[in-house]
């Protein structure tokens, strides 16, 4: 599976929306891109995936350049609770294992 | 959406001594769930694949002999720390994959251990 690139830190007013970057410029034709997040001593939670296409749910949008070779996760409205780390992985469906690296910090500030 | 638990969620024991951690999906049934290990202040790293009615496939490094796996049926997979000794104390995440979501991996909220 292709690597992934992201900041290690990122700071976000609360009730702004927070833009997550990611680098994925070795990423495969047949690759998504997932993003989790965790919360500080939790499991990661499954936030959003995609193609090609750009993506939302009830929880996030995800925007993937046309070379695909970046995407951005974008929370519109940040709260408090949505403070964790992020993690982009670059994913072939039916793969055995999901690569973590080390992620976002994302910290909502009030 | 697709439900992952785990028991216990947090678990002390002597050194020595072995600890079962299991794994269940809720709500769907899973052929293929992981084990992962993370130690503070670190990601998440793979320890195994649980394979449902097969052995399970380690990853470089772990030790089979002291990480038992065992995935008796699609929705629960165990995983049995032998003579646990304090290196061993971590947070084990185990998740699953779900067919019907797209074969996306759903996590379970972890267990921390202490070896003592």
């Amino acid at each position: 599976d292709a690597k992934t690139t992201q900041p290690p830190s990122m700071d976000c007013a609360e009730g702004r929306a927070a833009n997550l970057p990611c680098n994925h410029s070795t990423i495969s034709g047949n690759e998504y891109v997932y993003w989790y997040r965790q919360i500080h001593s939790q499991g990661p939670q499954y936030i959003i995936h995609g193609l090609k296409n750009n993506e939302t749910n009830e929880m996030a949008s995800l925007i993937i350049t046309e070379d695909r070779k970046s995407s951005t996760l974008i929370l519109p409205h940040a709260t408090l609770r949505d403070t964790a780390v992020y993690y982009c992985i670059a994913y072939t469906k039916g793969a055995q294992k999901l690569v973590f690296g080390q992620g976002t910090r994302l910290t909502i500030n009030p | 959406g697709a439900v992952v638990s785990q028991h216990p969620s947090r678990v002390i024991c002597k050194s020595g001594t072995s600890v079962k951690i299991e794994c269940r999906s809720l709500d769907f049934q899973a052929t293929t769930m992981f084990w992962y290990r993370q130690f503070p202040k670190q990601s998440l790293m793979l320890m195994a694949t649980s394979n449902e009615g097969s052995k399970a496939t380690y990853e470089q490094g772990v030790e089979k002999d002291k990480f038992l796996i065992n995935h008796a049926s699609l929705t629960l997979s165990t995983l049995t720390v032998t003579s646990a000794h304090p290196e061993d104390s971590s947070f084990y995440i185990c998740s699953a994959r779900a067919p019907d979501h797209q074969e996306t991996q759903y996590f379970g909220p972890g267990t921390r251990l202490l070896v003592l």
